[in-house]
């Protein structure tokens, strides 16, 4: 079994739609996390990034972290089609470790 | 400007060879990664370096060696001993004891 585990996707949305991102895990000792963008042929870019559980807002991306149930989530409001990219969740203890990544298609 | 960089963008070997592939921080972070990314398998963690002369395998580290003689430095070699080399790869550095880390643009190896 994979430490994070990550639908691949792909997920393919109409512009303006909410978007729900998530990532699941089996370590207890993770401590943070994280959400990286990655356009394709690119490197990854930092989104987001939180210690606690709960939820972390910045524009229209907010984390979600409920460590109880080992899983996390990104969401995006009111979608463009410039957020199509995959998102990948990582998580750390002491080195990253990332999930698969999910593809997202966000459609004018 | 800081930032982390990774060259050459594209690369190709010929089956058989040595090739290293180079990745250089300004940031002055402590910690540097390497990754690979395959289609459909996210990053897979190849070798980490948590202080200059140190480092410790990942998940993948068969077939690749690195070095750390230099804290803005931290080059990988693919040897002809990984068997399917033909990978997209990222460097990253962060600071151990932060959150964020920061990824180059990565090479694209291909195995001719």
């Amino acid at each position: 079994q994979k430490e994070v585990e990550q639908d691949p996707g792909p997920l393919s949305v109409p512009e303006g739609a909410i978007v729900s991102l998530n990532c699941t895990y089996s370590n207890s000792a993770f401590q943070y996390f994280m959400w990286y963008r990655q356009y394709s042929r690119k490197g990854p870019e930092l989104l987001m990034y939180t210690y606690s559980s709960g939820n972390k807002e910045d524009g229209r991306f907010t984390a979600q972290v409920d460590k109880s149930s080992k899983y996390i989530s990104l969401f995006i409001r009111d979608s463009q089609p410039s957020d199509s990219a995959t998102y990948l969740c990582a998580m750390r203890r002491g080195k990253l470790i990332f999930g698969q990544g999910t593809e997202l298609s966000v459609k004018p | 400007d800081g930032g982390i960089t990774q060259s050459p963008k594209y690369l190709f070997r010929k089956e058989g060879q040595n090739v290293t592939l180079s990745c250089e921080q300004n940031l002055n972070h402590d910690a540097m990664y390497w990754y690979r990314q395959d289609p459909g398998q996210g990053l897979r963690l190849i070798y980490y370096s948590q202080i200059v002369n140190d480092f410790q395998k990942g998940d993948i580290a068969e077939g690749y060696s690195v070095s750390r003689e230099k804290k803005e430095s931290f080059p990988l070699t693919v040897t002809s001993a990984q068997k399917n080399p033909t990978a997209f790869y990222l460097c990253a550095s962060s600071v151990p004891a932060e959150t964020e880390a920061f990824f180059g643009q990565g090479t694209r190896l291909t195995v001719v």
